[in-house]
C-alpha cells in the first residue's frame, strides 16, 4: 500500500531563519506530489507540484522553493523565512495515470510551522 | 470567479442527527470530479467521498453521501447519524481537466456536533 510520510510535524523557527520540510511516498513510483499551505481558518491553497523528478511549477510568486532530488521525495524550502510563511503546510500525492475514478489526492499529515 | 464556494463557515449539529453541507462549484467542463475531505484538527487530510459528473447515482460511503444536483452545479455532503468524531473542517474540492486536472478546494466548513 502507498504511504507519505512528511515532517517535521510542529516546527518554530525565527524570521529570517531558513527552512526545509520533506515529503516522502513509498508504495507507488512517478508519482505527482503536490505542496499545499493553509493559513488559520482558511481553505488550501496550491503552492507547488512537480509531475517528475527536477520539474517543479509554481502556482503563487513568493519567498518559497521546492525541489524534488529523487521520484518519491518533495522538498519545501526557504531561504529566508518570513512571518506571512506561518501556516500548516500538507503535501500530497496523486496518481499519474488515471486508472480508477476516484483519483484523487492522499495528504501527509502536515507541519505546523510558526515563524516568530 | 471561485471554482468551490462552501458558504457555511461553521455549522454544529446534534449528535445522531443528519446535517447537509453545502458545495457549489464552477466549471465549464462536461467531465470533472467532486471531492469532500474532512481534516480534523490533526490537521491532516482524510478523503471521504467521490462523485464523478457522468455518475447518474449520487455517491455513498457509509454514513456520507453527496447529494450531486448537476444542474444547479452543488454537490453537498450530508452525514448521517453524526456522531462527536464526526466535528472537524470538511473540504468540498473539484478537480477540473480543462486545467490540467488542477484541484480546486473550497474554504472548508467547521462541523462541531453537540453531545
Amino acid at each position: 500500500s502507498q504511504t507519505i510520510h512528511q515532517w517535521p510535524a510542529t516546527l518554530v523557527q525565527p524570521v529570517g531563519s531558513p527552512l526545509s520540510l520533506e515529503c516522502t511516498v513509498e508504495g507507488t513510483s512517478n508519482p505527482n506530489l503536490y505542496w499545499y499551505r493553509q493559513a488559520a481558518g482558511r481553505g488550501l491553497q496550491l503552492l507547488f507540484y512537480s509531475v517528475g523528478i527536477g520539474q517543479i511549477s509554481s502556482e503563487v510568486p513568493q519567498n518559497l522553493s521546492a525541489s524534488r532530488p529523487q521520484d518519491r521525495q518533495f522538498i519545501l524550502s526557504s531561504k529566508k523565512l518570513l512571518l506571512s510563511d506561518s501556516g500548516f503546510y500538507l503535501c500530497a500525492w496523486r496518481r499519474k495515470y488515471y486508472r480508477v475514478p476516484n483519483y484523487g489526492y492522499t495528504f501527509g499529515s502536515g507541519t505546523r510551522l510558526t515563524v516568530v | 470567479a471561485q471554482k468551490i464556494t462552501q458558504t457555511q463557515p461553521g455549522m454544529f449539529v446534534q449528535e445522531k442527527e443528519a446535517v447537509t453541507l453545502d458545495c457549489t462549484y464552477d466549471t465549464s467542463d462536461q467531465s470533472y470530479g467532486l471531492f469532500w475531505y474532512k481534516q480534523p484538527s490533526s490537521g491532516e487530510m482524510i478523503f471521504l467521498i467521490y462523485q464523478g459528473s457522468y455518475d447518474e447515482q449520487n455517491a455513498t460511503e457509509g454514513r456520507y453521501s453527496l447529494n450531486f444536483q448537476k444542474a444547479r452545479k452543488s454537490a453537498n455532503l450530508v452525514i448521517s447519524a453524526s456522531q462527536l468524531g464526526d466535528s472537524a473542517m470538511y473540504f468540498c474540492a473539484m478537480r477540473e481537466p480543462s486545467t490540467g486536472n488542477q484541484f480546486y478546494f473550497g474554504t472548508g466548513t467547521s462541523l462541531t456536533v453537540i453531545p
